[in-house]
């Protein structure tokens, strides 16, 4: 299995873009979940979805962030628009409800 | 809410120690408990993984215990080795309402040669 694949694994863009990250989680799970990580915040959950559908989004910072899963191979996380706040890394991660989870190797985006 | 505590923040010993990292949660409601690694610049790499009907894990020199009524779990290093240096993440899943997963801060990990 390949794991949990991210791309890009970086991502420059100036404020004001839009800004896509992709993910591909392990066949067969039914959970995916999307994180940021900082130094000041640690890792945050953004949102999860189980079986395509968005469970918990509390996590997601404001309006400018949105994410969806339109099957069950892939998912987006957008930020429309992108400020330098949003500087970070963004992790997909999958599993299932009584194994681990599985992390992909992480999207670092900058904002200038 | 959930919250994770992790402590101490940063250590570092000289290889060949046995050492424990510590991790603490204020809700007992868990579903499971997770051990994670993680390198500079990578993902996190799952180490241990504890039910909540557990009480301890091992693989190979890791030992994790789980203590939930006192919201407690610790990461038992044994003759700890260069190889180790990383930070260690622990975290927790929520046991009712869904399956969302809480991260502790972590503890950054350097084992001296």
């Amino acid at each position: 299995d390949a794991g949990v694949i991210q791309s890009p694994r970086h991502e420059v863009t100036e404020m004001g873009q839009e800004v896509t990250l992709r993910c591909k989680p392990i066949s067969g799970h039914d959970y995916l979940f999307w994180y940021r990580q900082t130094m000041m915040r640690g890792l945050e959950l953004l949102i999860y979805f189980n079986n395509n559908v968005p469970i918990d989004d509390s996590g997601m910072p404001e309006d400018r962030f949105s994410a969806k899963m339109p099957n069950a191979s892939f998912s987006t996380l957008k930020i429309q628009p992108s400020e330098p706040r949003d500087s970070a890394v963004y992790f997909c991660a999958s599993g299932l409800p009584n194994s681990p989870l599985h992390f992909g190797n992480g999207t670092r985006l900058t904002v200038t | 809410k959930q919250e994770v505590t992790q402590i101490p923040a940063a250590l570092s010993v000289p290889e060949g120690e046995n050492l424990v990292l510590n991790c603490s949660f204020t809700d007992s409601a868990i579903y499971n408990l997770q051990w994670f690694r993680q390198d500079p610049g990578k993902g996190l790499t799952s180490l241990l993984l504890i039910q909540s009907s557990q009480r301890e894990q091992t693989s190979g020199r890791l030992n994790a215990s789980l203590d939930k009524s006192s919201g407690r779990s610790t990461l038992y290093i044994a003759a700890s080795q260069p190889g180790d240096s990383a930070t260690y993440l622990c975290a927790v899943r929520r046991g009712t309402g869904g399956f969302k997963t809480i991260f502790g801060a972590g503890t950054r990990l350097f084992v001296k040669a």
